[in-house]
């Protein structure tokens, strides 16, 4: 079964630093990898997936991740946050071909001060 | 276009008693997956349904059931309550049985007592 580890449970960062969220997964023959974001009291919202191709993924809100195969890492960045980027984030793998189930990180609370 | 609807927003349950709770897909969409959130933690996968047929199920008790309707809507049942089944369940929609995009509602917050 596939497996996501959230290295930081919290990570505070000023307002306008970069920011640097990980992700681990257990490696499996076909990979998918997700971001969501969740805003309190909130369900979640998908930043950005990377399913194939170009291992640099874009996604909204000026957020990218970066697929490492060797490292089986997912981590995602953005360059200069903002203090609405407050929120949990939660890293996320599909499991297998078939279906839609996501097995999902214990998430990263982003804390932006000013 | 409406997004993935979810009720009751809230609701308080005592020990030993039943709930249902009911998700409406955004309009299209065939498939909705139930997740349980509990606090501190990442959501964990409960029921897949795609064209009214169960497509998945994780590791949860019998006392968790679900069922998806003519309009795709969908239900999930919990029988026998326990204070660990306090959470946030949260409801996701996709077009098809195999997606890569699901779409994930505000859910609801189930208090246990």
């Amino acid at each position: 079964a596939q497996s996501v580890t959230q290295l930081d449970s919290q990570v505070p960062v000023f307002e306008e630093a970069p920011v640097e969220l990980r992700c681990n997964y257990s490696s499996s023959v076909s990979v998918y990898l997700f971001w969501y974001v969740q805003y309190p009291n909130q369900g979640l919202q998908l930043l950005l997936k990377y399913l194939s191709g170009s291992t640099l993924v874009k996604g909204i809100n000026g957020f990218e991740a970066e697929f490492n195969k060797s490292q089986t890492s997912f981590h995602l960045r953005k360059p200069s946050v903002h203090i609405s980027d407050t929120a949990e984030y939660f890293c996320a793998v599909k499991e297998g071909e078939y279906g839609n189930k996501l097995v999902f990180g214990a998430g990263t609370i982003l804390r932006v001060k000013s | 276009d409406a997004g993935v609807t979810q009720s009751p927003t809230h609701l308080i349950k005592t020990r030993g008693q039943q709930v249902t709770l009911r998700c409406s897909p955004i309009s299209g969409h065939k498939s909705v997956s139930w997740y349980q959130q509990v606090l501190g933690q990442g959501p964990q996968f409960i029921f897949q349904y795609y064209e009214k047929e169960e497509r998945g199920r994780g590791n949860f008790p019998d006392r968790f059931s679900a069922r998806q309707f003519p309009n795709y809507s969908s239900e999930l049942n919990v029988n026998a309550l326990l204070l660990g089944d306090s959470a946030l369940y949260l409801c996701a929609s996709s077009w098809t049985g195999t997606s890569y995009e699901q779409y994930f509602g505000p859910g609801t917050r189930l208090t246990v007592t």
